[in-house]
């Protein structure tokens, strides 16, 4: 069974940072794309950023460029997200989100974690 | 960036059919037949339903389909269930990046 488990959120002040992470099991991690996608509270999704299998092709949101950096560790089957410079605005439940195995790119997400929430606020 | 453009709510009652529209341009929904839909129940993660503009992940009931014509995306429900009430959100690839629509929300009458 794919399960993917989200960690790491939390109250942080404007302009400080976070890291989150993501445990993927019950497929070969190695083989797949992930995402990270957020939904601020009671708002609609929001692509993030997205990694390809083997960390060659990396993309990220014009909204987190320059502030996030997204990364992962196949031998842990693990995927991160470093969150630095945080604002208000960045305050949602952050998914972990699995991609299509055949694209480097982000196309589609079919397996979801939980989420983890992060609350920027002073 | 800009997110896809999808009605706010839609109604139906229960045995009945309803679509949601997802309007994009010419450089996202347009460009590539790569649209996908997600069904969100409240306090849940979201779930894929339709991906590459009409086809179905396996476990995903048939009374879902999905097509597309030009720059709008379309998602109908047929037979609608109870279960079917939740948001639901279109996404589109554009080029190295995904947007979302802003989501509908589907109330069974």
């Amino acid at each position: 069974e794919v399960q993917l488990v989200e960690s790491g959120g939390g109250l942080v002040k404007p302009g400080g940072s976070l890291r989150l992470s993501c445990a993927a099991s019950g497929f070969t991690f190695s083989s797949y794309s992930m995402n990270w996608v957020r939904q601020a509270p009671g708002k609609g999704l929001e692509w993030v950023s997205s990694i390809s299998s083997s960390s060659s092709y990396i993309y990220y949101a014009d909204s987190v460029k320059g502030r996030f950096t997204i990364s992962r560790d196949n031998a842990k089957n693990s995927l991160y997200l470093q969150m630095n410079s945080l604002r208000a605005e960045d305050t949602a439940v952050y998914y972990c989100a699995r991609g299509d195995p055949y694209s480097s790119s982000p196309i589609h997400f079919d397996y979801w974690g939980q989420g983890t929430l992060v609350t920027v606020s002073s | 960036q800009s997110a896809l453009t999808q009605p706010a709510s839609v109604s139906g009652s229960p045995g009945q059919s309803i679509t949601i529209s997802c309007t994009g341009t010419s450089s996202d929904v347009g460009s590539y037949n790569l649209v996908s839909w997600y069904q969100q129940h409240p306090g849940k993660a979201p779930k894929l339903m339709i991906y590459e503009v009409s086809k179905r992940p396996s476990g995903v009931s048939n009374r879902f389909s999905g097509s597309k014509s030009g720059n709008t995306a379309s998602l109908t429900i047929s037979g609608l269930q109870a279960e079917d009430e939740a948001d639901y959100y279109c996404c589109s690839y554009a080029g190295s990046y995904v947007v979302f629509g802003g989501g509908t929300k589907l109330t069974v009458l």
